[in-house]
């Protein structure tokens, strides 16, 4: 299987801020990596696919990169809304995987 | 816009088999190149993928859960289905269908369903 390592686990910031979540897969997976934002009790979000491409309606602040087998997603000028849990997932081949989730907390 | 919404009890003793249904609206689930996808989300924890099927009935399991778990299709009633059988405290787990999009990402997804096991 590969293995999906999302960091950081947990991450404080302020309205405003920029932040960065990375994800590093275990093997290449080309541009295979999707983002999921996951609010409480709710079932995941698709925001991202093909590590950049943004899903129509998700707002401009969020933007995906990739550089080899590491991936980012970047969300500028944070939103309260935003603070919530993120995870990516890789798309290369079955078994699909994500990684351990990101939560984005108020500082 | 396409709906998936998962139904079936949300109680189950151990060693007994798990039994989900997800009925797709705004489209047909026969339409396309789309796979469906079963996940399940333990209390607090991450995602895990269960499996996906085809609407030719053509199907892959993680192979973490292969020896238990069948996934089914019915187009006539735009459902698929999931049943893992010999359940035991572990599948205890909210369990959510969606469709898997053309970049193979998870793009429309039911609301989940809890599951527990227990006697």
């Amino acid at each position: 299987d590969i293995q999906m390592t999302q960091s950081p686990s947990s991450l404080s910031a302020s309205v405003g801020d920029r932040v960065i979540i990375t994800c590093r897969a275990s093997q290449s997976i080309t541009s295979s990596l999707n983002w999921y934002q996951q609010k409480p009790g709710k079932a995941p979000k698709h925001l991202i696919s093909a590590a950049s491409t943004l899903r129509s309606g998700v707002p401009s602040r969020f933007t995906g990169s990739r550089s080899g087998t590491d991936f980012t997603l970047t969300i500028s000028s944070l939103q309260p809304e935003d603070f919530v849990i993120y995870y990516c997932q890789q798309s290369y081949s079955p078994p699909y995987t994500f990684g351990q989730g990101t939560k984005l907390e108020i500082k | 816009q396409v709906q998936l919404q998962e139904s079936g009890p949300g109680l189950v003793k151990p060693s007994q088999t798990l039994s989900l249904t997800c009925t797709v609206s705004g489209g047909s689930i026969n339409s396309g190149s789309y796979f469906w996808s079963w996940f399940r989300q333990p209390a607090g924890r991450g995602l895990e993928w269960i499996g996906r099927i085809y609407a030719s009935g053509s199907t892959n399991y993680n192979p973490s859960l292969n020896s238990r778990v069948t996934i089914s299709i019915d187009t006539s009633k735009n459902q698929f289905s999931l049943k893992l059988s010999s359940v035991t405290a572990a599948d205890t787990a909210v369990y959510y269908c969606a469709r898997v999009g053309t970049s193979f990402d998870f793009d429309y997804w039911g609301q989940g369903t809890l599951v527990t096991v227990s006697s």
